[in-house]
């Protein structure tokens, strides 16, 4: 498709669970961003790949955490012994460049609810 | 501090009104740009205006424009002529170049809501 795709669009799990979100950008964009969205509240920074650049990981709330980007492309957002406060919508988004006119397209996110 | 801040949680407007959503930011970068992006109950965010710090005029775009007011540090979105359509969330975002910081911040939101 022509835009950013995720899955699953839904997963609920346990509480103590680990879960995989996965993100496809738009062919040939470099950039790849992580946010989480929870219920009413704004966006929240997770995570930004560019190219072949370590990863900023500086808004990752704990190290059960993780994301990784393969061949410049797909990337998987991993979540470890997920808790309740987890539970949020997971956006990602790609953009074509950086600097301060970088445009981001958001897929249509995973919404992750834990019990 | 906040780095986007949205005082208003919800708004309404009669169709066919215009209306007017506040976003003040907080920076000390010289070099930023502003952004808004709506976000409709199926949940994708659109984006929908960009300004850039050292633009001179307001940027537009369609029914969309922003009133940019570097001095006051707001960057406040205009819908003109407002449709039905239009019922979202908004969120106001700004990216810092100087900083070096990746990250796109956003406001809270504001959820926009357009009465027949």
């Amino acid at each position: 498709g022509a835009g950013v795709s995720q899955s699953p669009s839904n997963k609920v799990t346990e509480k103590g669970k680990d879960v995989e979100l996965r993100c496809d950008p738009i062919s040939g964009h470099t950039a790849l961003y992580w946010y989480r969205q929870s219920l009413g509240q704004g966006l929240e920074f997770l995570i930004y790949f560019q190219g072949n650049s370590a990863p900023d990981k500086s808004g990752l709330p704990s190290d059960r955490f993780s994301a990784e980007r393969t061949g410049g492309s797909v990337s998987t957002l991993t979540i470890q012994r997920t808790q309740q406060e987890d539970s949020a919508v997971y956006l990602c988004a790609s953009s074509f460049e950086t600097g301060n006119t970088g445009e981001l397209f958001f897929g249509e996110g995973s919404r992750l609810t834990v019990l | 501090a906040q780095k986007i801040t949205q005082t208003q949680p919800g708004m309404f407007v009669q169709e066919k009104e215009a209306v007017t959503l506040d976003c003040t930011y907080d920076t000390s970068d010289p070099s930023y740009g502003l952004f808004w992006y709506k976000q409709p109950s199926s949940g994708e965010m659109i984006f929908l205006i960009y300004q850039g710090s050292y633009d001179q005029q307001n940027a537009t775009e369609g029914r969309y424009s922003l009133n940019f007011q570097k001095a006051r540090k707001s960057a406040n979105l205009v819908i003109s002529a407002s449709q039905l359509g239009d019922s979202a969330m908004y969120f106001c975002a700004m990216r810092e170049v100087q900083t070096g910081a990746n990250n796109l911040f956003f406001g809270t939101g504001t959820r926009l809501t357009v009465i027949p």
